[in-house]
């Protein structure tokens, strides 16, 4: 159980275009989604975290116009790059944890999206 | 959230146990203590969590000190598929996790 699945795997386009990367739980319901950045040899960084119908709250020295997070259902959130840069490349993870039942659960993480603009 | 100290790394030998420390001294009543890994080019995985008591999964064993200012994870019979970077965080109930440094584990055959 408690599968998140992120598409696409990786991602390779030109600077100036907008890519859309999908987060979805499989067999749970998610409450809250989170999104991470992470650059080569570094830990992840929290850039965002969105609740389901309501707007996302980012991190201090994120664009929230840059990277725009959608959580319309409890199954499915969407980090939307904006107008991509060589800067952005990097690896996007999305987390997502069901908080409707009990208390403290744990996050489950997808397998991350390889970001190359060129 | 509390902040947590890892060695940088470490290793053991295929089929022995790893026990990989951490500290976090400034750990408050209702914060927990969180273990993911990440394999290389892969997003983090779950290990386990708690907050006072010891647990143990299918996956790992974690020991709390009764102060609760260190913890250590125990993998009982490490494979080579167990070489990753594993993540200690503490934080508080449905919080946010702080990925830090973490510490990385080669299981040698």
């Amino acid at each position: 159980g408690a599968v998140v699945s992120q598409h696409p795997s990786w991602v390779i386009c030109k600077s100036g275009t907008s890519v859309k990367i999908e987060c979805r739980s499989l067999d749970f319901q998610a409450t809250t989604m989170f999104w991470y950045r992470q650059f080569p040899k570094q830990s992840l960084m929290l850039m965002a975290t969105s609740n389901e119908g309501s707007k996302a709250t980012y991190e201090q020295g994120v664009e929230k116009d840059k990277f725009l997070i959608n959580h319309a259902s409890l199954t499915l959130s969407t980090l939307t790059v904006t107008s991509a840069h060589p800067e952005d490349s990097s690896f996007y993870i999305c987390s997502a944890s069901d908080r409707g039942g009990h208390s403290n659960q744990p996050q489950h993480f997808g397998d991350g999206t390889r970001l190359s603009i060129l | 959230d509390a902040k947590t100290t890892q060695p940088t790394s470490m290793d053991c030998a295929e089929g022995r146990a790893a026990n990989l420390p951490c500290n976090h001294s400034t750990i408050s009543g209702n914060e927990y203590v969180y273990w993911y890994r990440q394999i290389h080019s892969q997003g983090p995985q779950y290990i386990i969590h708690g907050l006072k008591n010891n647990e143990t999964n299918e996956m790992a064993s974690l020991i709390i000190t009764e102060d609760r200012k260190s913890s250590t994870l125990i993998l009982p019979h490490a494979t080579l598929r167990d070489t990753a970077v594993y993540y200690c965080i503490i934080t508080g109930a449905n919080s946010k996790l702080t990925f830090g440094k973490g510490i990385t584990l080669s299981v040698r055959p």
